[in-house]
């Protein structure tokens, strides 16, 4: 299986300034077509996870532009160019490339 | 609007069984994969298995092959995971979530949640 590892595991931001959350996986999530395999989630306090990021850069459907997605082959990176309040929750990388699909332990970021 | 709305918590002993439903509405059923992840108490999310929808083909994570089984319906967009054998260590909230057609990923919409309690 592919082991996906995150960092840091808590992560305490000041509103307005940046943060960045990194992914590494134990195995190239890059595919001949171009794209990584590779997907942002964020489960806010209370709720169901919801997607940030999918292959690799793309934004999903409705997610502020603040969030950005970058990286290739093994690493990753979840940029948050200005943090806001309700950001607040645990991040979470997956690599949708092999079966079984794996989870990153998660990353808690919470307001300072 | 996209909804999947999932069946109501259970309370099971060890060794039974449960069955969670996962209904959608809102896009077309069988355009999309539909895959089960569980989040044990305070811990991080684990990927459980997918189907695909328009010809039922599942994959199922290793560990627990031989308990699970996904299912459709597709003439009431409803899916199923039933898990068997249950083990204390089953004791989880269990998500639904709509995924690509055919490649695994980009779970856009996400049920509401099933807590599943496994206690003697």
């Amino acid at each position: 299986d592919i082991v996906m590892t995150q960092s840091p595991l808590s992560l305490p931001v000041t509103p307005g300034e940046p943060a960045s959350i990194s992914c590494r996986s134990s195995h190239s999530l890059l595919q001949s077509n171009g794209y990584n395999y590779l997907d942002w989630y964020l489960q806010k306090p209370g709720q169901s996870p919801q997607l940030l990021i999918y292959l690799g850069s793309n934004r999903a459907s409705g997610v502020p532009d603040r969030f950005s997605g970058s990286g290739s082959g093994t690493a990753f990176t979840l940029t948050i160019s200005r943090v806001e309040a309700e950001d607040v929750g645990v991040y979470y990388c997956m690599q949708v490339l092999q079966i079984p699909g794996t989870f990153g332990g998660g990353t808690r970021v919470e307001i300072k | 609007q996209v909804q999947l709305v999932q069946s109501g918590a259970e309370v099971k002993k060890p060794g039974a069984s449960v069955k969670v439903s996962c209904k959608a509405s809102g896009y077309r059923f069988d355009s999309y994969g539909l895959s089960w992840v569980r989040q044990a108490p305070g811990q991080g999310l684990e990927w459980m298995g997918w189907i695909t929808i328009y010809n039922g083909n599942t994959h199922y994570a290793q560990q627990l092959q031989g308990r699970v089984t996904m299912t459709t319906d597709t003439s009431t967009s409803t899916a199923y995971m039933e898990l068997r054998s249950l083990r204390s260590d089953d004791t989880a909230v269990y998500y639904c979530a709509r995924g690509r057609w055919l490649q695994l990923g980009g779970f856009d919409y996400w049920g509401q949640g099933t807590l599943v309690t496994v206690s003697s």
